[in-house]
């Protein structure tokens, strides 16, 4: 099993270019998270999808669309990139989507100029 | 909301001798406790859980964490650490309601000095 992918693992954007990060996950699991990384922050969750059909929103949404386009696959879309969106963004997923650990990804490194 | 210290930015420790890494939280109602171990350009991996049941937790890599209520602390622990232990440790908490969101710390670093 390969777990959860991410691509691009490096992307360079310009202020106002859009893009979308890929997800995907083999282990069947029904939740799927997005997360932020920033130096001295910890991870800040952007958007999770506690089952297929379903999205909510987390600590930090602004900026950001995602679309959960089957159990697999969780995507996270920047409409208008800016410099404050450069950051390492993590996919997650897990099998219950309360109690149960969350398996990462390799993450995407944005840098927004 | 609940939230997570971890109060030092970095821990030295010599190879060979005990780790500690701290963590104290803050929720309402029973917590979940997790921490996760992230090595350099890589995802974060799971360490081990509390849910409910023994404090002491055993994970993997020889790690292991007591839950301690009275001090709502999740202190991370190896007996003896190892040059490949060096990486970035998070902390994090979820409490026991219908809210999804796992709240992390903003991490440790590690440095285990041969």
């Amino acid at each position: 099993n390969a777990g959860v992918t991410q691509t691009p693992k490096f992307q360079v954007l310009k202020t106002g270019q859009s893009m979308t990060l890929q997800c995907a996950q083999d282990m069947n699991h029904n939740s799927m998270y997005w997360y932020r990384q920033d130096p001295g922050m910890g991870l800040r969750l952007i958007y999770y999808s506690a089952s297929e059909g379903t999205t909510d929103k987390g600590e930090v949404p602004n900026g950001y669309n995602v679309s959960r386009l089957n159990k697999r696959e969780f995507s996270l879309r920047l409409e208008s990139a800016a410099p404050s969106q450069t950051s390492v963004y993590f996919c997650a997923s897990s099998e219950v989507w309360r109690t149960d650990t969350q398996y990462f990804g390799p993450g995407t490194r944005l840098t927004v100029l | 909301a609940q939230s997570v210290a971890q109060p030092e930015d970095q821990v030295n420790v010599a190879e060979g001798n005990p780790l500690t890494v701290k963590c104290t939280y803050s929720v309402s109602g029973n917590p979940y406790l997790f921490w996760y171990v992230q090595y350099p350009n890589r995802g974060l991996q799971f360490l081990l859980k509390y849910i409910t049941g023994d404090n002491l937790v055993k994970g993997s890599y020889g790690f292991e964490a007591e839950f301690n209520k009275s001090q709502t602390s999740f202190h991370l622990k190896k007996p003896s650490a190892l040059v490949s232990d060096s990486a970035l440790y998070f902390c994090a908490v979820r409490d026991g309601s219908e809210n999804n969101r796992l709240a992390f710390g903003k991490g440790n670093q590690v440095v285990v000095i041969p």
